[in-house]
């Protein structure tokens, strides 16, 4: 299982960012993946989570209606649309894929977003 | 939501020892929980799932333990190598999935 993600970099306030993850290793189209992010504030925190076909997904309340979660099977990509960031959104973002029904088996390296003016 | 709270915060050992590490639930959440080894700067891994099961690889001196609300994570003999901060996550009452705030063991 490898999962690489792309997009880091520094977003202003109220900005957008698209974060990608590519998988390898394994059917992509066959799982659940998610987006976790990590602060040393917060902690480990799960950010939204998509379902195999792509037609239902969740998000944590800080990111509704700011954060898009999206799959394309055919590219065994992952993304987050990150839109109106804020501060609090600045974090490492990990992708993760669903094992043993909810768990997260497997990781990528993760890719830091820092939201600052 | 489920709250986990992992305790104690910091674990002091010697190399050699045997440590458990508690993970508390505020809700019964069967044996639906997950055990991750962070490293610094590493992404979290996979220990255990299902409270008892080891991923693939990992070596049997980790056990998971527990359901419902209360649950451990053994390691046998620590080494140098398991230096490390543990996290519990639930998936049972989703969503949110939850995680613990970890236990990091660390060199005495």
């Amino acid at each position: 299982v490898q999962l690489v993600e792309s997009g880091r970099g520094l977003v202003q306030p109220g900005g957008s960012l698209r974060l990608s993850c590519v998988a390898s290793g394994f059917t992509f189209s066959n799982f659940w993946m998610s987006w976790v992010r990590q602060t040393p504030r917060k902690g480990l925190e799960w950010v939204a989570s998509i379902r195999q076909d792509g037609l239902e997904k969740y998000y944590v309340d800080a990111v509704k209606g700011r954060f898009t979660v999206s799959r394309d099977n055919t590219k065994n990509s992952l993304y987050l649309q990150m839109s109106g960031v804020k501060v609090d959104d600045t974090a490492v973002y990990y992708c993760a894929r669903e094992v043993g029904g909810g768990a997260f088996g497997g990781w990528g390296q993760g890719t830091l977003v820092v939201v600052s003016s | 939501e489920v709250v986990l709270t992992q305790s104690p915060a910091t674990l002091s050992v010697s190399p050699g020892e045997r440590v458990t590490l508690s993970c508390r639930a505020s809700q019964t959440i069967r044996s639906k929980l997950a055990w991750y080894q962070q490293k610094p700067g590493q992404a979290p891994r996979l220990l255990i799932y299902g409270a008892s099961t080891r991923a693939t690889g990992v070596s049997v001196k980790f056990s998971g333990t527990g359901s419902g609300t209360e649950f451990t994570l053994t390691i046998n003999s620590v080494q140098p190598d398991d230096f490390a901060v543990y996290y519990c996550q639930q998936y049972h009452n989703w969503p949110p999935w939850t995680f613990g705030q970890g236990t990091r063991v660390e060199v005495k």
